[in-house]
């Protein structure tokens, strides 16, 4: 597609249970990223992959939270046991590799609710 | 490491008034400066850019110029409209590779 795809756009799971969020990239994009912004918040930083390694995981907030690409195309968010805390909007972006170009697309977001 | 800092909102003007939205970074060397813009409802987009000190960045009516010497990429308007009700977010990416790394945000909401 033209644009940053995200999958599912809403997912409402029951807390402890396992989720995956899907990422695809605009075709081409070597640079991945994967922010979480929760209610009325900013955007925070959770990984980001150049190709298919993760050369910063800092923004994880937890080893429930565990990420990876494959391809240098998609990307897949996993969150663990998941918690109420972990609802939030989950947005990924996807850019040319610096420094050939400087901005970075995103998605629409997954909105993930833990009931 | 990288960091922004960005006005706090909510930011409430009258149409057609100014808008002046601060923005400052710490950042090594020549970041690369955004503005993006998250309308009710909607994704994030690009607003504008700055790659070099000072570039000025423009699209939609809204301006920002790259300021080395204050570290600073303020956003400015020169007459808003209730369409420009939006969250707006400013984000370096460092020079060093491809982090990208954003403000807050401020919520601007203009009133009719």
């Amino acid at each position: 597609g033209a644009g940053v795809s995200q999958s599912p756009s809403n997912k409402v799971t029951e807390k402890g249970k396992d989720v995956e969020l899907r990422c695809d990239p605009i075709s081409g994009h070597t640079a991945l990223y994967w922010y979480r912004q929760r209610l009325g918040q900013g955007l925070e930083f959770l990984i980001y992959f150049q190709g298919n390694s993760a050369p910063d995981k800092s923004g994880l907030p937890s080893d429930r939270f565990s990420a990876e690409r494959t391809g240098e195309s998609v990307s897949t968010l996993t969150i663990q046991r998941t918690q109420q805390e972990d609802s939030a909007v989950y947005l990924c972006a996807s850019s040319l590799e610096f420094p050939r170009a400087f901005e970075a697309f995103f998605g629409q977001g997954t909105r993930l609710t833990v009931v | 490491g990288d960091s922004v800092t960005q006005m706090e909102g909510p930011v409430t003007l009258s149409e057609e008034a100014f808008l002046t939205i601060n923005c400052t970074y710490t950042a090594t060397g020549y970041p690369s400066l955004f503005w993006y813009v998250q309308y009710p409802g909607e994704g994030l987009q690009l607003l504008l850019k700055a790659t070099k000190a000072d570039d000025k960045g423009s699209n939609k009516g809204f301006e920002a110029t790259y300021r080395k010497e204050t570290t600073s990429f303020h956003l400015e308007k020169g007459s808003v409209q209730v369409s420009d009700s939006a969250v707006y977010f400013c984000a370096l990416r460092g020079n060093a590779g491809n982090m990208l790394t954003f403000g807050g945000g401020t919520r601007l909401m203009v009133k009719p």
